[in-house]
């Protein structure tokens, strides 16, 4: 298996601009989660799925923020319109389950930039 | 509040010597823990998990301990080496209603110099 894979890597972007991060996990995990990371608050879990559904968006910061998971191979996160604060460092990781203790299998992360 | 706090943002160890790194929390009652390493420019990757009920975990030259009542965890590498230099995240989970939420630490940077 190839790992979890994000697309793009680095993004750049103007502030207002629409964002779409993509994601494929990892075959037969049934769990996908969004988390950002930044020097000051570290990684935060934004939003996670189990087969497709969304449980938990408790940690998507705003409205301008969206998640998607159309089928068990791709999840999209996306940023409508971008502001210069949500430069970040986004990964995808997926995993087997929750609760009986799985790690999980991060991907690359998509570097973004809003100017 | 929640908190998880790694004892120092930088560590530098002499080669050879045992790599201590510290995770501890407040207001958690996980019921495992984790840690990752994470190279500059890659997403984490996960090492060890310990369960509650567990007081000591190995892997190779790692080995995890678990005090729940101190609500701390010890991450050891023996004999370090300079390619063990990286972040170590320890993680927490966070049941909450059934809803299990993985929350990180901010993480120690190690730097074992040769």
């Amino acid at each position: 298996d190839a790992g979890v894979i994000q697309s793009p890597r680095h993004e750049v972007t103007e502030m207002g601009q629409e964002v779409t991060l993509r994601c494929k996990p990892i075959s037969g995990h049934d769990y996908l989660f969004w988390y950002r990371q930044t020097m000051m608050r570290g990684l935060e879990l934004l939003i996670y799925f189990n087969n497709n559904v969304p449980i938990d968006d408790s940690g998507m910061p705003e409205d301008r923020f969206s998640a998607k998971m159309p089928n068990a191979s791709f999840s999209t996160l996306k940023i409508q319109p971008s502001e210069p604060r949500d430069s970040a460092v986004y990964f995808c990781a997926s995993s087997l389950g929750t609760g009986v203790g799985y790690g999980y299998t991060f991907g690359s992360g998509t570097r973004l930039t809003v100017v | 509040s929640q908190k998880i706090e790694q004892n120092s943002e930088a560590l530098n160890i002499q080669e050879g010597k045992t790599a201590t790194l510290t995770c501890n929390y407040t207001n958690y009652s996980p019921a495992y823990l984790q840690w990752y390493r994470q190279d500059p420019g890659r997403g984490p990757v996960f090492l060890l998990l310990i369960r509650e009920n567990e007081k000591e975990k190995r892997k190779e030259r790692l080995k995890v301990t678990f005090d729940t009542t101190l609500k701390q965890s010890l991450f050891h590498i023996t004999a370090s080496q300079p390619a063990d230099s990286a972040t170590y995240l320890c993680a927490l989970d966070a049941l909450n209603f059934g809803n299990e939420k993985l929350t990180f630490g901010t993480g120690t940077r190690l730097t074992i110099i040769p």
